[in-house]
């Protein structure tokens, strides 16, 4: 099974501040269709989890452009910019390249 | 509007088989995938298996032997079902949309005697 590495653990930043939260992954995450589908979900307190990425880099619709995707192969990077209050929660990565499909597990961000 | 919805028991006992069902509306069974992650309690995510557009389906090893998917395309319906329940299996069970931005509220399902 493909291993999804995240870190940190937890983030804690000051409204308007920058973070970045990085995802590794155990192998390549390029499928043989040349996508890589790497995902990035949040998962506000108490609610289900909410798409933010897919393909790596792709914002899904309705999702602020502070949220930015990036990286390639088996190393990627969730930003996010002038945090605001609605963004805390648990950041999930996920991958659906390989089967069984697996998600890292989680960074917590919370706001100073 | 898209809207999957699960419901099952909230209580099971260990060794017995949980079912639970996931009914949709808003779009057909037979377009996309319907997918079950589950999370235990104050744990992450984990990818149990999924049912594709066309009926066949695919299972998370670990759990494969204990896990079936199923569907009622008539009805909107897809099920799980899983045997031998321990406490470990004690989480909240999600369905989804193709592990997209449609997922239901969850359902808590307690293992316990």
């Amino acid at each position: 099974d493909v291993v999804m590495t995240q870190t940190p653990v937890s983030l804690s930043v000051s409204l308007g501040g920058q973070v970045s939260i990085s995802c590794r992954s155990s192998q390549s995450l390029v499928h043989n269709n040349g996508n890589t589908y790497l995902s990035w979900y949040l998962q506000k307190p108490g609610q289900s989890p909410q798409l933010l990425i897919y393909k790596v880099s792709n914002r899904f619709s309705g999702i602020s452009d502070r949220f930015s995707g990036s990286g390639s192969g088996t190393d990627f990077t969730l930003k996010i910019s002038r945090v605001e209050p609605d963004d805390l929660g648990v950041y999930y990565c996920g991958q659906g390249t390989q089967y069984p499909l697996t998600f890292g597990s989680g960074t917590k961000l919370e706001i100073k | 509007q898209v809207q999957l919805k699960e419901s099952g028991p909230g209580l099971v006992q260990p060794s017995q088989t949980l079912s639970l069902t996931c009914t949709v509306s808003g779009f057909s069974l037979t377009s996309y995938n319907v997918h079950w992650v589950r999370q235990p309690p104050g744990k992450g995510l984990e990818w149990m298996g999924v049912i594709w557009s066309g009926g066949n389906t695919d299972y998370n090893s670990a759990l494969k032997p204990r896990l079936s998917i199923s569907r009622d395309t008539s009805k909107s319906q897809v099920f799980l079902t899983m045997n031998s329940l321990q406490t470990e299996d004690t989480g909240i069970y999600y369905c989804n949309r193709n592990l997209g931005n449609y997922w239901g509220q969850g359902v808590m399902v307690t293992v316990s005697s």
